[in-house]
């Protein structure tokens, strides 16, 4: 089936404590990208990756690191998570680059940093 | 600053009504206008990608209008059914990345 993974689903971590959350991909897709969507607003885009060792900031890449070493996998790295990264995170993949693709999302990370 | 703007915010429908909610975006640079439905607690999931002025797009209950001259997308959906419950979300694409609106969440009573 193809998909989108995002591990974990549920996280509750403290300020300054660092934490990876893993996104992978079985479509093949050459884009990946990372997102998060607080209330009232739209989703913002973390960071992007065009393919293997391309990745770009997006809005709001203060505070997160991504890489992309294998064409499946796009990991989100928060080196020291504060309160104002409490969030829902989705990870979504396309073909190409998005313009027209349609972006595939994961099921979403929902973070809490106290 | 480029904004996307969709009205209204929540909505509330009876089951079997039909409704449509509006997504407005900068009308120059226009690249392509997309739509996604989100379930609670599940992935977006895409619904149409209209890219032509004057497009209008459908698949099954739920249709898409694009007016690119004006800066605007409707989205329709007929004889509401519970299943319909979701966010609808729009995401502009100019010159630059995908911008997305903040959502119509929608209800529908039973």
């Amino acid at each position: 089936e193809a998909q989108v993974t995002q591990n974990p689903r549920y996280l509750i971590t403290v300020t300054g404590k660092k934490l990876t959350v893993t996104c992978s991909q079985n479509m093949n897709h050459e884009y990946m990208s990372w997102y998060r969507q607080d209330p009232g607003l739209g989703l913002r885009q973390i960071y992007y990756s065009m393919n293997v060792e391309v990745t770009d900031k997006g809005d709001v890449p203060e505070g997160y690191k991504v890489s992309r070493k294998e064409k499946r996998n796009f990991p989100l790295i928060l080196e020291s998570p504060s309160p104002n990264q409490t969030s829902l995170y989705f990870c979504a993949s396309s073909l190409r680059r998005e313009e027209v693709d349609t972006q595939y999302f994961g099921p979403g990370t929902r973070l809490t940093v106290l | 600053i480029l904004n996307v703007e969709q009205s209204p915010q929540s909505l509330h429908v009876q089951e079997g009504d039909s409704t449509n909610f509006t997504c407005s975006f900068p009308s120059s640079n226009f690249y392509a206008l997309h739509w996604y439905r989100w379930e609670t607690a599940k992935s977006p999931e895409a619904l149409f990608v209209m890219t032509l002025n004057g497009d209008e797009k459908k698949k099954g209950r739920i249709s898409a209008t694009l007016n690119t001259k004006e800066g605007y997308s409707y989205l329709y959906i007929k004889g509401s059914q519970p299943e319909d419950s979701a966010t609808y979300l729009c995401a502009f694409k100019g010159n630059y990345q995908l911008i997305w609106g903040a959502g119509t969440k929608l209800i529908i009573k039973p």
